[in-house]
């Protein structure tokens, strides 16, 4: 195991509604990075946060949008859900400063459900 | 643009036997390069990575896999499969910044 965990596990919830999935980082690591997999797919980049910041996005909208808090856990929200937004929502911590070559640890992830 | 292809949705193999499962990639600059597999209802383990040096990198449970410049491939490979190496595995590449770019993924089933 990591040490990367998620909340909550499983969630339903139904077009038009907002959403808060949440991600505790590996000890010592202090960069977390969220990513979407779709069923069938391998993940796609959403977006990094760094020192409270954003730090890189990928190709998402901005009903997708996040926070880093001062112990390095993250929240990822998505607001007016669609129903293509079902999907396996993974965070993944990492150690910033060793560039390129850091790993990034993924935490269980959540899998949301759109109705 | 930034790519990794896994040409095999899957692969099938008998336990005992050696195992390969293909990534070629598409990336300008230095490639890094990863694996990672997932089981059934669970996030991504890594497996291993490149960043520079030997082209046969090792990494864990036992598995290697081969950094091949001029193919652009990066082969995931393991010289006697376990039927609990059976799982999804996923190659990446991390071209620059902070986002690390996924194939689709090819599913491994070793069979006894």
């Amino acid at each position: 195991e990591t040490g990367v965990t998620q909340s909550p596990t499983h969630l339903i919830k139904t077009r038009g509604q907002q959403v808060t999935l949440r991600c505790s980082s590996q000890s010592g690591h202090n960069t977390v990075s969220w990513y979407q997999q779709a069923l069938g797919q391998g993940p796609q980049f959403i977006f990094q946060y760094y020192r409270e910041e954003e730090n890189g996005r990928g190709n998402f909208p901005p009903r997708f949008s996040g926070l880093q808090f001062p112990n390095y856990s993250s929240e990822l929200n998505v607001n007016a859900l669609e129903l293509d937004d079902s999907a396996l929502y993974l965070c993944a911590s990492s150690l910033a400063g060793t560039g390129r070559t850091e790993t990034q640890y993924f935490g269980p992830g959540t899998r949301l459900l759109v109705l | 643009a930034q790519s990794v292809a896994q040409p095999e949705d899957q692969v099938n193999v008998a336990e005992g036997n050696p195992l390969t499962v293909k990534c070629t990639y598409s990336v300008s600059g230095n490639p890094y390069l990863f694996w990672y597999v997932q089981y059934p209802n669970r996030g991504l383990q890594f497996l291993l990575k490149y960043i520079t040096g030997d082209n046969l990198v090792k990494g864990s449970y036992g598995f290697e896999a081969e950094f091949n410049k001029s193919q652009t491939s990066f082969h995931l490979k393991k010289p006697s499969a376990l039927v609990s190496d059976s799982a999804l595995y996923f190659c990446a590449v991390r071209p620059y910044g902070n986002k690390l770019v996924f194939g689709a993924g090819t599913i491994l089933r070793v069979k006894s």
